[in-house]
């Protein structure tokens, strides 16, 4: 199965709020509320931020937020700051495979 | 808390059989049964792969675009857990992670956490 389209960069401000979605089928993320986000910086391991769509580990900050419409999975950033720069992805479960990251995003604190 | 651990060698010829281990610690591979045990891989500067899972009583679920090549096996004794990957070549250079996969009440794979810190494997005669 092919990675979940992401958009390939975003950024923001310090102090902004940015979006990045992630766009599934019918067989994850329309179905299954299995969405979860990832950080990864540089030279370092991923690191879970939101799991279950919109719910958020112990630790992590409540800057960020997760959502789920339709066929589209989103992963905001509020109060942007700039050690939020940073590789974002998300995951679904998938009736198909059964699990799909999606293409990453690139996020660029200006 | 649990740590997982990867190991094995950072240069693997082609042709030959990519052998990688999980060692977890702070917790058993066993423990309530809520989790699977996965690798997933990062090609140089591109997105994450997921690979495989595997739960502790040894049944496993594999990338379709893999499964051909693909064996990942658990060892309760020693509290790991491991991936073989065969007939390599430079397309299977890549950084390998493993994490640990909760288990959803549907009994399917979710989120990864934690995740090893991953080990450089690249292809190369």
């Amino acid at each position: 199965q092919s990675a979940l389209p992401q958009p390939a960069s975003v950024s923001g401000s310090p102090g902004q709020s940015i979006t990045i979605s992630c766009t599934g089928t019918s067989s994850d993320v329309r179905t299954y509320n299995y969405v979860s986000w990832y950080q990864q910086h540089p030279g370092k391991a991923p690191k879970l931020i939101i799991y279950d769509v919109s719910d958020r580990p112990l630790g992590v900050s409540d800057r960020f937020s997760g959502s789920k419409s339709g066929d589209t999975a989103s992963l905001t950033i509020s109060r942007l700051q700039p050690e939020d720069e940073a590789d974002y992805y998300c995951s679904s479960y998938t009736s198909l495979s059964p699990v799909v990251f999606g293409g990453g995003t690139k996020l660029t604190v200006l | 808390q649990v740590q997982l651990q990867e190991s094995g060698p950072g240069l693997v010829k082609p042709s030959q059989t990519l052998s990688l281990t999980c060692g977890v610690s702070g917790g058993s591979l066993t423990s309530s049964g809520g989790f699977y045990w996965s690798w997933v891989r990062q090609h140089p500067g591109k997105g994450l792969e997921w690979i495989g899972n595997i739960y502790y009583s040894g049944s496993t679920e594999y990338n379709p675009s893999l499964q051909s090549r693909l064996t990942i096996s658990i060892d309760t004794s020693k509290n790991n857990f491991s991936l073989k990957l065969r007939s390599v070549t430079a397309a299977d250079t890549a950084l390998y992670f493993c994490a640990r996969v909760w288990r959803t009440t549907m009994l399917t794979p979710s989120w990864f956490d934690p995740w090893g810190k991953g080990i450089l494997v690249t292809v190369a005669s």
